[in-house]
């Protein structure tokens, strides 16, 4: 068990409509990162956070946006949702958000639009 | 061109085999090097870690990053059925005051009795 709780396990949902996912990070953990895997792209980063502030950002589109919260929660918000966006999503946390501190995963979303 | 090349495989070896598992990459920026395992419906967990070039040993794993040829292997001895999982080669490179982490495709590996 890594100690990152992601929720729900499963979401389904119609095209158009808008979801939030949800992440725990591990114990003393400050960072946050969001990652998109679907079958054919692998893992593709989507955004990070460091204490509450947006650190760096990735492949995430602008129907989607996120946000850490003061007791360093974060969650995932994917609007106007499209075909293509069932993927399983994945959080991490890792201590520091530095280059040289590994990251440790939650076992994911898995969003299907149907 | 994709920042981090690794075959998907499948790649099937019987139990007792030794199991090798590479990515290249052509970011010269990379800096760390990471070895996740990935089990069916489960999230990546870290497997092996390591810093700039040479070997790193873990029981029955040894990572190898070779940063002149910009390739990182895994090896996996005496390999067992409960290896059978999605192997991922991960690095991370500095961007302004952030760390970015790049992920292989990975490869499907499958142990049998």
């Amino acid at each position: 068990d890594s100690g990152v709780t992601q929720t729900p396990k499963h979401l389904i949902t119609a095209t158009g409509q808008r979801v939030t996912l949800r992440c725990s990070p591990r114990s003393g953990d400050l960072s946050v990162y969001w990652y998109q895997q679907s079958l054919d792209q692998g893992l593709q980063f989507l955004i990070q956070y460091y204490n509450g502030e947006e650190r760096a950002k990735g492949n995430i589109l602008e129907r989607f946006s996120a946000q850490q919260f003061p007791d360093l929660h974060s969650e995932l918000n994917l609007s106007s949702l499209e075909l293509g966006d069932s993927a399983l999503y994945f959080c991490a946390s890792s201590v520091d958000g530095q280059i040289g501190s590994p990251l440790h995963f939650g076992n994911g979303t898995r969003l299907t639009v149907t | 061109q994709k920042e981090v090349e690794q075959d998907p495989g499948p790649l099937s070896v019987p139990e007792g085999a030794i199991v090798s598992l590479n990515c290249t990459y052509s970011n010269s920026a990379f800096q760390y090097f990471m070895w996740y395992r990935q089990y069916s419906r489960k999230g990546p967990e870290l497997l092996m870690y390591t810093y700039s070039s040479g070997n790193k040993e873990d029981g029955r794993f040894t990572a190898q990053v070779d940063k002149s040829s910009k390739y990182i292997s895994l090896f996996i001895r005496d390999s067992q059925p409960s290896d059978s999982a999605t192997y991922l080669c991960a690095m991370s490179a500095r961007t302004g005051t952030a760390s970015k982490l790049t992920f292989g495709t990975g490869t499907r590996l499958q142990v049998t009795l």
